[in-house]
């Protein structure tokens, strides 16, 4: 089955550091890929997300390249602010036996950005 | 306007008795789910309804029974709660074809089971 595996927290940086969250992948098939992140006491909502092999996406300075060969999909920010503090979640999405999609995330990352 | 909707936000109860949680969303999306989250933050899939039938059930104890009386709303009722229960769970939606992929959660519900 689908699995998604990323690097365990908790992550601490300073701010204005360099963020890297590993994320590997086993899939069949081309899945999608998402980082969701969950800021405290909230539900996760998608920070970005990609679709096809060697895509990048990005939002409020997070990127992550789609590596297919590597099946791999790290997030990056050059530059972390204390409001970026909230777990994140690698993702994949694809079909179950069913034909429908079906998310599977992977363990989840605390990141703490101190000033 | 709120996207995806839970209710209550947080539940304390004794073992042994009966709860739901209600979901509701506004999205138009035909797809919605229920997670649960545990204390280390793992996210675990339990049950999907699309257009109100069941298409994924995973591994999650009969006491647990999930009703959807229209696409909008998918509710959990839990019976005969257990210690190992307390945790956040968390409604989501999605919609058709692709965009199936992308979740919207909502705030959770914090269960304490004592």
């Amino acid at each position: 089955g689908n699995s998604v595996t990323q690097m365990e927290g908790p992550v601490t940086l300073s701010e204005e550091a360099f963020l890297t969250i590993n994320c590997t992948y086993t899939a069949t098939g081309y899945p999608s890929l998402f980082w969701y992140v969950q800021y405290p006491g909230e539900g996760l909502q998608l920070l970005l997300k990609a679709t096809k092999a060697d895509d990048k996406g990005s939002n409020k300075g997070f990127e992550a390249t789609y590596r297919k060969e590597t099946t791999s999909f790290h997030l990056e920010k050059g530059s972390v602010q204390v409001s970026d503090s909230a777990v994140y979640f690698c993702a994949l999405s694809g079909p179950n036996s069913g034909g429908y999609q079906k998310v599977t995330f992977g363990t989840g990352t605390k990141l703490q950005v101190i000033p | 306007d709120t996207a995806v909707s839970q209710t209550p936000k947080y539940l304390v109860t004794q073992m042994g008795n009966d709860k739901s949680i209600k979901c509701e969303q506004n999205l138009g999306h035909d797809t919605m789910y229920w997670y649960k989250q545990d204390s280390k933050k793992f996210l675990k899939i339990m049950f999907s309804y699309n257009n109100k039938e069941l298409i994924i059930n995973e591994t999650v104890p009969n006491r647990f029974s999930p009703k959807s009386p229209d696409k909008a709303h998918l509710n959990l009722h839990i019976n005969s709660l257990e210690l190992g229960d307390s945790a956040v769970y968390f409604c989501a939606s999605s919609g058709e074809g692709t965009k199936q992929e992308t979740q919207y959660f909502g705030p959770g519900t914090r269960l304490l089971v004592l």
